[in-house]
């Protein structure tokens, strides 16, 4: 099915842990983008990418990486996990950075970190 | 950036219609009204969007106010699984705002059996 697909759906880290949450749309977007929600507050941006090889940071990019090798996949990387990372992200894209279209976003993946 | 306001939440019977409205008094002319909405433990849905002209779609009907400093969703027919925190975002035609989706709080809607 046509959309946007993260892994892990669930994840427990170590504080110090480093991992990698993936990101992967079949959609073609160009426009792609990681926000992380914690209880009772709405999406926060982390960083995002107008296309393969071009990233920028969002609103909260402290302490995760991210890169953007081809259009299809866009993975988040935390170097050293910290229990301020416990939180729900979720990856979402679009066919423009600017524009009427909407975003797809991803099911989510629930990261602890003890 | 402009900023939208919802009522924290509102309550429907099933069946019935709902209106869940917006206030974005600072918008911009080159700012579409997006709705999403987020069902439990589940990513943000796209539902509709809107320039100046009312809009419909399967899902659900969007009303702009002839000043484009409201706007209403509208659930024509409320289902239990409609049940979700809705929001309100103002996303830019093109470059000069921040970049994203600027997500509030949104409206948490109950809807009632």
């Amino acid at each position: 099915n046509a959309g946007v697909t993260q892994t892990p759906k669930f994840q427990v880290l170590k504080t110090g842990q480093s991992m990698t949450l993936q990101c992967a749309q079949d959609m073609n977007h160009e426009y792609m983008s990681w926000y992380r929600q914690d209880p009772g507050m709405g999406l926060r941006l982390i960083h995002y990418s107008v296309g393969a090889g071009i990233t920028d940071q969002g609103e909260v990019p402290n302490g995760y990486n991210v890169s953007r090798s081809t259009t299809e996949d866009f993975p988040l990387r935390l170097l050293s996990a910290a229990p301020s990372q416990t939180s729900v992200y979720f990856c979402a894209s679009s066919y423009t950075r600017w524009g009427p279209d909407g975003y797809t976003f991803g099911s989510g993946t629930r990261l602890t970190v003890v | 950036d402009a900023k939208t306001t919802q009522p924290n939440s509102m309550e429907s019977n099933e069946e019935e219609p709902v209106h869940l409205p917006c206030n974005h008094s600072t918008i911009s002319g080159t700012d579409y009204i997006h709705w999403y909405r987020q069902l439990p433990s589940q990513g943000p849905e796209y539902v509709i969007h809107g320039l100046t002209s009312n809009v419909n779609n399967r899902m659900a009907s969007l009303a702009i106010a002839e000043d484009r400093k409201s706007s209403t969703l509208i659930l024509h027919r409320a289902t239990l699984r409609d049940a979700a925190v809705y929001y309100c975002i103002l996303r830019a035609y093109s470059g000069g705002g921040a970049d994203g989706l600027t997500f509030g709080k949104g409206t948490h809607l109950i809807i009632q059996p």
